[in-house]
């Protein structure tokens, strides 16, 4: 029931772009992205509630697409402020089901 | 601060013991969720509350047991501790009408069973 997410890790220079993906064996109805520090308590960056929806952050945004039951985000011209584990979640029922979770580290 | 307010910062306890964890949610949020987070793990859903009411229910021990308020704080409790209870723990909390928010987190209770 647990999204999984994929890659696990990415590895990046800054200025560089990188894509998480977030795949369920349920139907979403939405989903969220989260970043982590660590330590720190998970951020809201966004939420998809339909197909075909696209949403963008600064440089930062996510697709979903329903039939696949899929999520993708889209990291453009990565930042040292972008490093962190992204979470996608997912609600099938009312509650938030977080998925397996992509460690990003940027460096200079 | 991000409105969710989460005592204590930090807990150090002994195995078999009990502690109560507490949230209070932002300002409006009727609902309120609880995640456990070990050590470089992913969040795992424990339970949610809704404006006083149990909503859902996750992975959660029965000798974990929570609730929520009145006045919408809800407190977490977890007895007969061991050792593998050590973990963050998150409370967050959502406007659920319209449902078109996200979650805000309080910057959680980090737990230690010694």
């Amino acid at each position: 029931q647990q999204p999984v997410q994929s890659p696990q890790a990415v590895i990046l220079r800054e200025g560089e772009d990188a894509v998480i993906n977030c795949s369920s064996s349920k139907a979403l109805y939405s989903v969220h992205w989260y970043r982590q520090k660590h330590g720190e308590a998970p951020v809201f960056l966004m939420i998809l509630l339909k197909g075909g929806e696209q949403k963008g952050h600064d440089k930062i945004s996510a697709s979903f697409n329903e039939k696949k039951q899929q999520s993708s985000l889209y990291l453009t011209a990565s930042q040292l402020s972008y490093s962190g584990t992204y979470f996608c979640g997912t609600e099938p029922t009312d509650k938030l089901i977080f998925g397996t979770g992509t460690r990003l580290q940027v460096f200079p | 601060d991000s409105g969710v307010t989460q005592t204590p910062k930090h807990l150090i306890t002994a195995t078999g013991q009990r502690v109560t964890l507490r949230c209070s949610p932002r300002s409006g949020d009727l609902s309120v969720y609880w995640y456990q987070q070990s050590l470089d793990q992913g969040l795992q859903f424990l339970i949610q509350y809704y404006n006083g009411e149990e909503r859902a229910k996750g992975n959660i021990l029965e000798r974990f047991s929570a609730q929520q308020f009145p006045d919408l704080h809800s407190e977490l409790n977890l007895s007969s501790l061991e050792l593998g209870d050590s973990a963050l723990y998150f409370c967050a909390s959502s406007a659920r009408d319209p449902p078109n928010y996200g979650y805000t987190f309080g910057s959680g209770t980090r737990l230690t069973v010694v």
